[in-house]
């Protein structure tokens, strides 16, 4: 168990609806980073959150967002899904957000849009 | 701009029998390396981490990985392999200087292991 909780563990919805995704990282991390994960296109860093500022941006879909709150959970919206959108969707916490911190991943949470 | 390469996308080996599960990376400078392991149904788990202390690092379950500059790789390795280390495998690459922590993933190595 490596500290990182993901909700909902599995989400089915239908195309042009919206869903929000909740991660809480690992007690003391103060960065959380949001991937994605599908057949096609592997494994890929969506966005970066250190002590809830935006801190990068991967290969985000201008539909998606994500902030983090004060107590340091955050939240992966994502809407007018496509069934592409389709895909596991993992956070993952480090204590910082630089240098060689290595990243502990949550067990995800599996969208199908249907 | 890094990125990484898993040379294998399926190995098969025997129990008790090595493993290796290569990976080369391309970065122009010192990377972070890491390698992360993928059970079915379940979330990735760190198994070791290369930041430059030492080319051979250890890992969890008796995994090992060398860094070797030259060939620009970083391949992952086990002595005797058990039914429990079926998975899916990760090398990851990551820039240790940028202040944004941003891991670039390999496309994955299936290990399977044959009774």
């Amino acid at each position: 168990d490596s500290g990182v909780t993901q909700t909902p563990k599995h989400l089915i919805t239908a195309t042009g609806q919206r869903v929000t995704l909740r991660c809480s990282p690992r007690s003391g991390d103060l960065s959380v980073y949001w991937y994605q994960q599908s057949l096609d296109q592997g494994l890929q860093f969506l966005i970066q959150y250190y002590n809830g500022e935006e801190r990068a941006k991967g290969n985000i879909l201008e539909r998606f967002s994500a902030q983090q709150f004060p107590d340091l959970h955050s939240e992966l919206n994502l809407s007018s899904l496509e069934l592409g959108d389709s895909a596991l969707y993992f956070c993952a916490s480090s204590r910082l957000a630089g240098g060689s911190y290595e990243q502990y991943f949550g067990p995800g949470t599996r969208l199908t849009v249907t | 701009a890094q990125s990484v390469t898993q040379l294998d996308s399926h190995v098969s080996v025997s129990e008790g029998t090595p493993v290796l599960l290569r990976c080369n990376y391309s970065s122009s400078y010192s990377p972070s390396l890491f390698w992360y392991v993928q059970h079915p149904n379940k979330g990735l788990q760190l198994l070791l981490k290369y930041t430059s202390a030492a080319t051979l690092v250890k890992g969890i379950n008796g995994f090992e990985a060398e860094f070797k500059k030259s060939e620009t790789s970083f391949h992952l390795t086990k002595p005797s392999a058990h039914m429990s280390d079926a998975a899916e495998y990760f090398c990851v690459v990551s820039d240790p200087r940028a202040s944004s922590y941003k891991l670039i993933f390999g496309s994955g190595t299936r290990l399977l292991v044959r009774p």
